[in-house]
């Protein structure tokens, strides 16, 4: 069974800072890795998607790695603001197609 | 375009009840999920619905049952409220195969009181 694991769980920064938010699975054999922000209450927003077979993707100040081989992930945000407070999760999805999240990372970016 | 959309935005209902919950995938997208989110804990997969049949379940006691239509539109419902059914219910729409990744509604809050 997929465990997938966020770390830190709580993170907060004053703005500019880069930041570096991680995501390890235990299962490797992955279809691909989606990273999405949560604001509180409402609904996820995809931010970056990864296939298997990359090893990295970009997004104006975001930047997701993949590394298969040892099960992990990183999310890269470059001088935050402080409208990147949320919660940041990210999905690993497999064979069985139905993606598994982590508890996820809460960030809050203090002027 | 328009994305997942899910109704209603806040549901209220009393212990024993019965509550549905509505969803719009994106078009063309074909396979429907559902994810519970209690408070403090992570997403939790209920359901998943492909071409209007079951293809998978969570960890959940058959009170929690749903439906896919033709028009690939999803209903879940939740029989005999309890009130730690009490969270937020994600929808999730897919392309066969989730090589586009998959696309989150804005969620119905069930409070059960």
């Amino acid at each position: 069974k997929q465990e997938v694991t966020q770390i830190p769980a709580a993170l907060s920064v004053p703005e500019g800072e880069n930041l570096v938010l991680n995501c390890s699975f235990t299962d490797s054999a992955i279809y691909n890795l989606q990273w999405f922000r949560q604001d509180p209450g409402k609904g996820l927003t995809s931010l970056l998607l990864i296939q298997s077979s990359q090893r990295e993707q970009t997004s104006g100040r975001l930047n997701a790695s993949l590394d298969k081989s040892s099960g992990r992930s990183t999310l890269y945000i470059a001088a935050s603001q402080p409208g990147d407070s949320a919660t940041y999760l990210c999905a690993v999805v497999g064979g069985s197609y139905i993606p598994t999240f982590g508890r996820g990372t809460s960030l809050i970016v203090h002027p | 375009e328009a994305g997942v959309t899910q109704s209603p935005t806040h549901l209220i209902k009393t212990r024993g009840q019965q509550a549905t919950l509505r969803c719009s995938p994106i078009s063309g997208h074909t396979s429907v999920y559902w994810y519970q989110q209690a408070l403090g804990l992570g997403l939790q997969f209920l359901l998943w619905y492909d071409e209007g049949e079951e293809r998978n379940r969570g960890n959940f006691p058959p009170r929690f049952s749903g439906r896919q239509f033709p028009n690939y539109s999803s209903e879940l419902n939740v029989n005999a409220l309890e009130l730690e059914d009490s969270a937020l219910y994600l929808c999730a729409s897919s392309l066969e195969g989730a090589d586009y990744g998959y696309t989150f509604g804005s969620g119905t809050r069930l409070t059960v009181v």
